[in-house]
């Protein structure tokens, strides 16, 4: 089935260690996304990939990093440097690029992954 | 500054009886909106969109309503049950050249509950 994977879904890490997690999409999209989900709050950017070797700053970028080498794939890194990283962090993907409006039926949908949740000890 | 407001943390509804969950926006650029359900631990689902060029959208069970001039759409579910027990978000969009990449702006989520 098609759909977007993230690993781990659960994560444990000591203060000062960096950390990464995975996320793998089947859907031949081209867009991909990183978010983070705290209680209370709404879902926040952090970057986001519009097409292979191209990424950029979203939101709330400062003390992460990302890497996007093929379509599939877009990992995030969260370093040392995120002063908060306990969160849920979720990734998503959207199909199209460069379109000036959606085609027909398309709903401008995410397609969200299950989520990893960090807890930093 | 959120965008994209969610008031009610929370709605508890019975089942079969109406659930309307609300969202304001405060940015006039936003031209796109969506309605997505999120279980715990889990990712959230699209649920409905609805253009700023429309003023109600319906899709079974769920309908949205969008008020341009307050700002303000709204979740319609009828009639509510025991399986939409979740949290709502809300979500924004803007631009012409939006659909390749959606920047896309949550509200901060409504909790319902359905009572059976």
């Amino acid at each position: 089935d098609g759909g977007i994977t993230q690993s781990p879904k659960y994560l444990f890490r000591k203060e000062g260690q960096n950390v990464t997690l995975s996320c793998e999409q089947n859907l031949n999209h081209d867009a991909m996304y990183w978010y983070r989900q705290d209680p209370g709050q709404g879902l926040r950017l952090i970057y986001y990939s519009q097409i292979v070797n191209d990424f950029q700053k979203g939101d709330i970028a400062e003390g992460y990093s990302v890497s996007r080498e093929k379509k599939e794939s877009f990992p995030l890194t969260v370093t040392s440097a995120q002063k908060n990283p306990t969160a849920f962090y979720l990734c998503a993907s959207s199909p199209r690029f460069g379109l000036a409006e959606p085609l027909q039926g398309d709903t401008g949908e995410l397609f969200f992954g299950e989520g990893s949740r960090l807890t930093v000890l | 500054d959120q965008q994209v407001k969610q008031n009610s943390p929370s709605l508890s509804v019975q089942e079969g009886r109406i659930s309307i969950l609300n969202c304001d926006y405060t940015n006039s650029m936003f031209d796109y909106f969506l309605w997505y359900k999120k279980y715990p631990a889990e990712g959230p689902t699209f649920l409905i969109s609805i253009s700023s060029i429309k003023d109600k959208n319906e899709d079974g069970r769920f309908t949205v309503f969008l008020n341009k001039s307050a700002k303000h759409l709204s979740l319609h579910i009828v009639p509510s049950q025991p399986g939409d027990s979740a949290v709502y978000f809300c979500a924004a969009s803007q631009g012409a050249y939006s659909w390749g990449y959606q920047k896309v702006t949550f509200g901060t989520g409504t909790k319902l509950q359905v009572i059976p």
